[in-house]
């Protein structure tokens, strides 16, 4: 698991309430980023860390935001939750072969009422 | 047009058969090619991680590269029900930096035993 967790695990929410979403690696690793995952869609970027209070966005960064204050943790942000977030969250760093391939969480299943 | 194609099947074989896996793609600058697996309600796992063109074999797996007909497969020998999964390939275009991976949307596999 790369040493990679995340919390919650699960998590039910009602719409517009803000929800927070933790990253935690173990092993130091610079990047990290964050997915959505939906049927039909397959895994999509929506905001991803090169370093310490470094962050970029992907493809579906709408309503989202994030924030690395350490190293070791990156945090999602769902301003005001909408129904249309509802899907399963991974993180990932990337590291290994040539450290260009990326290792994933075990995810985080968030429900929006 | 998605960068990255991939069949989701799903896809059902008997024990032991052979698995043809592919994912197909337009961005010409894709060079590092991976293959995650993913089981139900787990995170992907890396199983195969190729550079460029050619073929990379470890165990029952073999990784193929096409770049000039922009085409990957993943083969699965002997395949047993342990096998079961959805299966992602990802690409990208550079090895360093951020390294953004593109996703096919995956293909469910059952092995029946």
């Amino acid at each position: 698991d790369a040493g990679i967790t995340q919390s919650p695990r699960h998590k039910v929410t009602e719409t517009g309430t803000p929800v927070t979403l933790r990253c935690h690696q173990t092993e130091n690793h610079r990047y990290m980023y964050w997915y959505r995952q939906d049927p039909g869609h397959g895994l999509r970027l929506i905001h991803y860390s090169y370093g310490v209070k470094d962050t970029d966005k992907g493809e579906v960064s709408d309503g989202y935001s994030v924030s690395r204050s350490k190293t070791e943790d990156f945090l999602l942000t769902l301003e005001s939750a909408t129904s249309s977030q509802t899907s399963v969250y991974f993180c990932a760093i990337k590291a290994g072969e040539g450290g260009d391939t990326q290792y994933f969480g075990p995810g985080t299943r968030l429900t929006v009422l | 047009q998605k960068e990255v194609e991939q069949d989701p099947g799903p896809l059902s074989v008997p024990e032991g058969a052979i698995v043809s896996l592919n994912c197909t793609y337009s961005n010409s600058a894709f060079q590092y090619f991976m293959w995650y697996r993913q089981y139900s309600r787990k995170g992907p796992e890396l199983l195969m991680y190729t550079y460029s063109s050619g073929n990379k074999e470890d165990g029952r797996f073999t990784a193929q590269v096409d770049k000039s007909s922009k085409y990957i497969s993943l083969f699965i020998r002997d395949s047993q029900p342990s096998d079961s999964a959805t299966y992602l390939c990802a690409m990208s275009a550079a090895g360093t930096g951020a390294n953004n991976l593109f996703f096919g949307t995956g293909t469910r596999l059952t092995v029946i035993p």
